[in-house]
């Protein structure tokens, strides 16, 4: 298994409230994803990173930001939490364009 | 903008039998990479098998195999030898060769019934 991991794995928030979640890699790959997985859509990309500091945002990137300041940390922020962000978060990395290895999700719920 | 469509919400299959999970996809790309991915009850996301398109032959991984056929871009992924441990949701997913974003399916769900 690749070594990715998120935390929290589970967290109950309240809207209007920040919220950062973290993906942490032990690979030194260069590409980190975050997605959203929801009922009826599958997996969709929020942001991704192509290398520290460089990011760029995906099909559901809004209400959300992304941070790399390392090659190992990308973090995911929900700046004021709302109720269509609860969902199931998963980081994915790859080391070149192709396949990604996913991180076990992190279950956000806002109420 | 590439669409991936997995029409078959839920299947069920017999242990020791074979199943066949459909996927079709829309792209004009001519380089890309087709995925299948698995989900069980812990929600890991696991590699099941990968084809790049410019390979006519298909992938295959001990009881996974794909059959792969380009001109009708479509996608379909045969588990042979059903076990109780292939109980999972599978995303068929999709990427183009110089992008960076995976177009997942909605997902098949399949059971593996003793």
């Amino acid at each position: 298994d690749a070594g990715i991991t998120q935390s929290p794995r589970h967290k109950v928030t309240e809207t209007g409230t920040p919220v950062t979640l973290r993906c942490h890699q032990t690979e030194n790959h260069r590409y980190m994803y975050w997605y959203r997985q929801d009922p009826g859509h599958g997996l969709r990309l929020i942001h991704y990173s192509y290398g520290v500091k460089d990011t760029d945002k995906g099909e559901v990137s809004d209400g959300y930001s992304v941070s790399r300041s390392k090659t190992e940390d990308f973090l995911l922020t929900l700046e004021s939490a709302t109720s269509s962000q609860t969902s199931v978060y998963f980081c994915a990395i790859s080391e070149r364009l192709e396949t990604q290895y996913f991180g076990p999700g992190t279950r956000l719920l806002v109420l | 903008a590439q669409t991936v469509t997995q029409s078959q919400p839920e299947m069920s299959v017999q242990e020791a039998e074979t199943v066949t999970l459909s996927c079709t996809y829309d792209t004009s790309e001519n380089n890309y990479y087709l995925f299948w991915y698995k989900q069980p009850p812990s929600r890991q996301m696991i590699l099941v098998i990968r084809q790049e398109a410019y390979k006519q032959q298909n992938a295959t991984e001990n009881r996974f195999s794909v059959n792969f056929q380009k001109a009708a871009k479509s996608f379909s992924l045969k588990i042979s030898d059903s076990q109780l441990g292939d109980t999972a949701m599978y995303f068929c997913a999709f990427m183009k060769h110089d992008g960076n974003q995976f177009y997942f399916g909605t997902g098949t769900s399949l059971t593996v019934i003793p």
